[in-house]
């Protein structure tokens, strides 16, 4: 069954700073599709990036970027030019496109807090 | 385009009862998922709905339930309620059940057990 780990409960970073939220999965998939999703105290879940395995290119969403390392099965997020409306908690999640493509496995979260 | 919506936002109920949840996807979106939410257990699948037949499950008991009719609007059903289903159920929609496209989630039912 696939996994995913976030190892970092809780965050902080300084306004207009950068942040790196860290994230590991496991699977014996070659093919599958990854996501940061932003959940703010008011409970909605957003998209934030999705990055396809068979793409080598990180994605990048305005201040949001990832690195995905394949081989070390690593899906990190980095937010630049940190603002206050980006404090939330923060879900990685892992979806499959072969028989496990119906659904989405998440990390535990990260909370982020984001210092003024 | 609106989003998912769900309704109702909030429910108490008492143990023993039973509840059912509305979710109503973005136009055009044929799948809806059902997932909990809860401090110790994290986001957890429920089942998926496609074309108005359940297509996968997660592993909870029976008394969770669903359908989804011809217009893609879906209900989730939860019979015989204990204290642990104390949770916020999120519903989330994508275009069809292809592994490539993307889930957008509603705002979620917040239910409180007592």
């Amino acid at each position: 069954a696939q996994t995913v780990t976030q190892s970092q409960p809780e965050m902080s970073v300084q306004e207009a700073e950068t942040v790196t939220l860290s994230c590991t999965y496991d699977t014996s998939e070659s093919d599958y599709y990854l996501f940061w999703y932003k959940q703010p105290p008011s409970r909605q879940m957003i998209l934030v990036i999705r990055q396809e395995a068979y793409k080598q290119q990180n994605a990048t969403e305005n201040r949001f970027s990832v690195n995905f390392q394949k081989a070390a099965k690593s899906f990190s997020l980095k937010i630049s030019d940190s603002q206050l409306g980006d404090a939330a908690m923060y879900f990685c999640a892992y979806r499959g496109s072969g028989g496990s493509n119906y659904k989405l496995t998440f990390g535990k979260g990260t909370l982020l807090t984001v210092n003024p | 385009k609106a989003g998912v919506t769900q309704t109702p936002r909030y429910l108490i109920k008492t143990r023993g009862q039973q509840v059912t949840l509305s979710c109503s996807p973005i136009s055009g979106h044929r799948s809806v998922s059902w997932y909990q939410q809860t401090p110790g257990q994290g986001l957890q699948f429920l089942f998926e709905y496609f074309s108005e037949t359940q297509r996968n499950k997660g592993n909870f008991p029976g008394r969770f339930s669903g359908r989804q009719f011809s217009n893609s609007r879906s209900e989730m059903n939860v019979s015989t309620l204990e204290l642990g289903d104390s949770a916020l159920y999120l519903c989330a929609s994508r275009t069809d059940i292809s592994g490539r496209n993307t889930q957008y989630f509603g705002p979620g039912t917040r239910l409180t057990v007592l």
